[in-house]
């Protein structure tokens, strides 16, 4: 099945650092979404995104809407330790609740 | 408010066998998607229950079939297991229409 191009696909970094993120596709999507997911876990929700151009935040976490309608990024700032783990973004057509989602980033962030 | 509860968290079959995973939705949600998420991959969406009818399918073989029952709580099906089945399974709930999901932790299935 489909599935978005994340970059980076992992990454380390150091404590406090930000951390850039995005997503590509080669379909356009009504609603982008970002989720991150700890080992042994699902994903948990981040941040939705309904409007091209949208920029929303949650804490220290920025997402874009990409204006094309093909992307998103996402940004975190000033990393902390339980900032690891996987990002995914997903894309929603509006069609039966069915979310595409990307590859994945993973975070690592040391100390 | 209790959330997406799975069972069982691992389950290990062999090769040509059937599984039955099960999933609680969220209280208050009414529709049920399942998601097959193999090693290293993002989530890839199998079908979704609502009003106790598959509402939407994924590129997935008819050995995967689902159930949903009157309480929302739903049950994933597949028949003649293949190795290439194993993965972690992932139950989602939400209200009618909505792309906010919500996950639970999966189920972890290995097939020998």
């Amino acid at each position: 099945g489909q599935q978005l191009n994340q970059s980076p696909q992992s990454m380390f970094i150091q404590e406090g650092e930000d951390v850039s993120m995005n997503c590509t596709s080669s379909s356009i999507f009504n609603t982008w979404l970002w989720y991150k997911q700890d080992p042994g876990e699902g994903p948990v929700l981040l941040i939705a995104l309904y409007k091209a151009g949208e920029l929303t935040s949650n804490g220290r976490l920025t997402a874009q809407f990409g204006i094309t309608r093909k992307d998103s990024f996402l940004n975190i700032s000033a990393s902390i330790p339980s900032d690891v783990g996987i990002y995914f973004c997903a894309g929603y057509t509006g069609t039966a609740s069915k979310l595409t989602f990307g590859t994945g980033t993973r975070l690592q962030v040391t100390l | 408010e209790t959330g997406v509860t799975q069972s069982p968290t691992h389950l290990i079959k062999t090769r040509g066998q059937q599984v039955t995973l099960r999933c609680s939705s969220q209280s208050g949600h009414n529709t049920v998607s399942w998601y097959q998420q193999a090693l290293g991959q993002g989530p890839q969406f199998i079908f979704q229950y609502y009003r106790e009818e598959e509402n939407g399918r994924g590129n997935f073989p008819p050995r995967f079939s689902g159930l949903q029952f009157p309480n929302y709580s739903s049950e994933l099906n597949v028949n003649a297991l293949e190795l290439d089945d194993s993965a972690l399974y992932l139950c989602a709930s939400s209200w009618t229409g909505s792309e906010k999901l919500f996950f639970g932790s999966g189920t972890q299935l290995s097939v020998l």
